[in-house]
């Protein structure tokens, strides 16, 4: 069964420094997202991106993030400059096309666990 | 912003006991979805429901839209511990999850 994958699983850095985090979507999906899970908190929309571009974005997702497809396959989110608070599980998702009055899944990678100390 | 509230935030049960979740919100909404997190995991759909009033079952899960779509309830029949973990509720449109339900079965 096809799945969404991340990597790392894991990725400690330091304060200011640039992070790239990775996800493979499913194939042939074409609605791309990123959220965060602070430990112990809800959820949280960052982001989705559709066509090769930004359709929406949340408060959270300011100047020092930014996504790109850089090839067919991989979707990634980059932190320019990390902050403490930018300790996190992010999860990447992926979705098909949507047909019209169709809800379809979103499905979840299993997480990338960000530590910035 | 749709904002969803989930109640109760923590419950803590024993196997084989009936409970029910809670999500709510303010605003109507065009369809609501309910995932469940496992430690250490994305959150995984259980069902997306979408007409008012609509009930949905999942084996043991049962899945209520409230008739106005502005709340939904999850009720689980004799839970097991391997229904442990954190309920999720989601508006599909806007992509926003409540803080969920963590909800732990002991044996």
């Amino acid at each position: 069964e096809p799945e969404v994958t991340q990597t790392p699983s894991h990725q400690v850095t330091q304060m200011g420094q640039e992070v790239i985090l990775r996800c493979v979507p499913i194939s042939n999906h074409l609605y791309f997202y990123w959220y965060r899970q602070i430990l112990g908190q809800k959820v949280e929309f960052l982001v989705s991106f559709y066509n090769n571009e930004i359709s929406e974005k949340s408060e959270i997702f300011d100047d020092q993030f930014s996504v790109e497809r850089p090839d067919g396959s991989n979707f990634t989110l980059k932190i320019r400059s990390t902050k403490l608070e930018d300790s996190a599980m992010y999860f990447c998702a992926s979705k098909d096309r949507t047909l019209e009055g169709s809800y379809n899944e979103q499905f979840f990678g299993p997480g990338t666990r960000l530590t910035v100390l | 912003t749709q904002l969803l509230e989930q109640s109760p935030q923590f419950l803590s049960i024993q196997e084989g006991e009936n409970l029910t979740v809670y999500c709510n919100s303010s605003s109507v909404f065009s369809s609501l979805q309910w995932y469940r997190q496992e430690p250490g995991e994305g959150p995984v759909l259980l069902v997306t429901v979408v007409t008012g009033g609509e009930v949905k079952k999942l084996k043991r899960l049962t899945f209520q839209f409230g008739d106005a779509r502005k709340d939904s309830s999850l009720h689980i029949t004799a839970a097991q511990t391997g229904d442990t973990g954190l309920y999720l509720c989601a508006v599909n449109n806007d992509m926003r999850f409540g803080a969920g339900t963590r909800l732990t079965v002991k044996p």
